[in-house]
């Protein structure tokens, strides 16, 4: 069994200001894992993923995220918030390809100028 | 790029009325996830269906049911609607060949169902 756990429901971040939403899971298998971004009445793309290899991943719009294993974690970071980044984000996990994805409960994020 | 197309992207219903959702995945895809969103709430997965069997199931009212008919496209069929199922549908789908299983899952647009 999966379970996702975001630690802030909104997050408020100035305009070229550091961009930082924490994603925590709990998987008994190696997991696969998830940033999906929904905008406003859309449907959720996929900004990016682990699977394996380097922890380290870059996404679309200049984010990217950390797998760390030790501290069951894959928070998202983007040095420097855009506008356009105003958005609802969630993380998800899976245990294999072909398997159901299970979300976190998403982060809101507001972007001030 | 095609992406998933779902139909209708809007749905106004009464209660006890019954739906259907469509969902058409990715060319090549033959894996495909349904997913609840109501207001406000993350995501919760349905069922899911490879190569036209259910391989999976979630918090699926015994109200709904759904299949992935030989084109790969899938049906969510909701009977006896109820004021609780007004949310957004989400379908997604994946290629699951076992030669080329891949684990990310593309979303459709989602079709918004209001039941009054």
């Amino acid at each position: 069994a999966q379970s996702v756990t975001q630690l802030g429901s909104h997050v408020s971040v100035s305009e070229g200001a550091l961009v930082l939403l924490r994603c925590n899971y709990s998987s008994s298998v190696p997991p696969y894992l998830f940033w999906y971004v929904q905008y406003p009445n859309q449907g959720l793309q996929l900004l990016l993923k682990y699977t394996t290899g380097a922890t380290l991943v870059k996404g679309i719009n200049g984010f990217e995220a950390e797998f760390k294993k030790s501290e069951t974690s894959f928070h998202l970071t983007k040095p420097s918030a855009h506008m356009s980044d105003a958005a609802e984000y969630f993380c998800a996990v899976s245990g294999a390809a072909g398997n159901k994805l299970t979300f976190g409960g998403g982060t809101r994020v507001l972007v001030k100028p | 790029a095609a992406g998933v197309i779902q139909s209708p992207r809007h749905l106004i219903k009464e209660k006890r009325e019954t739906a259907t959702l469509k969902c058409y995945p990715i060319p090549r895809h033959d894996t495909v996830y349904w997913y609840q969103q109501g207001p406000g709430q993350d995501p919760q997965f349905l069922i899911s269906f490879y190569e036209k069997m259910q391989s999976d199931k979630g918090s699926i009212p015994d109200r709904f049911s759904a299949q992935q008919f030989s084109d790969y496209h899938s049906e969510l069929n909701m009977s006896s609607l109820e004021l609780g199922d007004s949310a957004l549908y989400f379908c997604a789908s994946s290629p699951g060949l076992a030669a080329y299983k891949e684990e990310t899952q593309y979303f459709g647009p989602g079709t918004r169902l209001l039941v009054l």
